[in-house]
């Protein structure tokens, strides 16, 4: 069975600062996906950044990247230079296989991140 | 539209009502699911269309919930004698098959609130 592990509950970080979302993952495949989406007070989720398993480089979207930890399991999100609009919840997630198809993702509970003046 | 489209935003049902939650997907895209997500949770999956075949239906709590897709576009999640553990937020994304098919495209949902 998947599971994915948001430890950190709320973040509060300052304009212009980086911050790191946490993010591990429990999978016995050995062909997976991880995604990052963004969830403003909207309520829509967007899209952030993708990693497969067999991908050797690191994921970078902008101002966002990946640090993808295989071995220890770990996709942390790397948000560079944060802005006020960055404010939002994130949720990290895994999808069993690399194409898509019907394969579902499995969602970690979230991380509030606060962006201050 | 250019993104997934949903309706109601925002629906309120008494204990024991139906309701429908209607799902309008990007344009081309095969692939469609619906996801739960309770307050303060992330997403939970219910189903999963390919076209107008559901071929995953796992995570449908009870048998009063029930999808459709008949033509392999609009989808409708229906929820049968409505019970207050109902309440929560459904999402509904989609996405295309060929592509190297890594990301889902995501609706801002429709928040049901049994009361």
């Amino acid at each position: 069975a998947q599971k994915i592990t948001q430890t950190q509950p709320g973040m509060f970080v300052q304009e212009k600062e980086a911050v790191t979302l946490d993010c591990t993952y429990d999978t016995s495949d050995q062909s997976y996906g991880l995604f990052w989406y963004k969830q403003p007070s909207s309520g829509e989720m967007i899209f952030l950044i993708y990693q497969g398993s067999y991908d050797e480089q690191n994921a970078t979207e902008g101002r966002y990247s990946l640090n993808f930890q295989k071995a220890r399991k770990s996709a942390n999100l790397v948000i560079s230079a944060s802005q006020l609009g960055d404010s939002a919840m994130y949720f990290c997630a895994m999808r069993e296989g690399l194409t898509g198809g019907g394969n579902k993702l499995t969602f970690g509970t979230g991380t509030q991140l606060k962006v201050e003046l | 539209g250019a993104g997934v489209s949903q309706s109601p935003r925002y629906k309120v049902a008494k204990r024991g009502q139906d309701v429908a939650l209607r799902c309008d997907p990007i344009s081309g895209h095969v692939s469609l699911f619906w996801y739960q997500q309770a307050l303060g949770q992330g997403p939970e999956f219910l189903t999963y269309f390919q076209n107008e075949a559901q071929l995953d239906k796992s995570g449908l709590p009870s048998d009063r919930f029930f999808a459709e897709r008949p033509e392999g576009s609009v989808s409708t999640l229906k929820i049968q004698r409505t019970q207050q553990e109902d309440s929560a937020v459904y999402l509904c994304a989609s996405s295309l098959k060929r592509e190297p098919d890594r990301v889902l495209f995501f609706g801002s949902g429709t928040q049901l609130s049994v009361l």
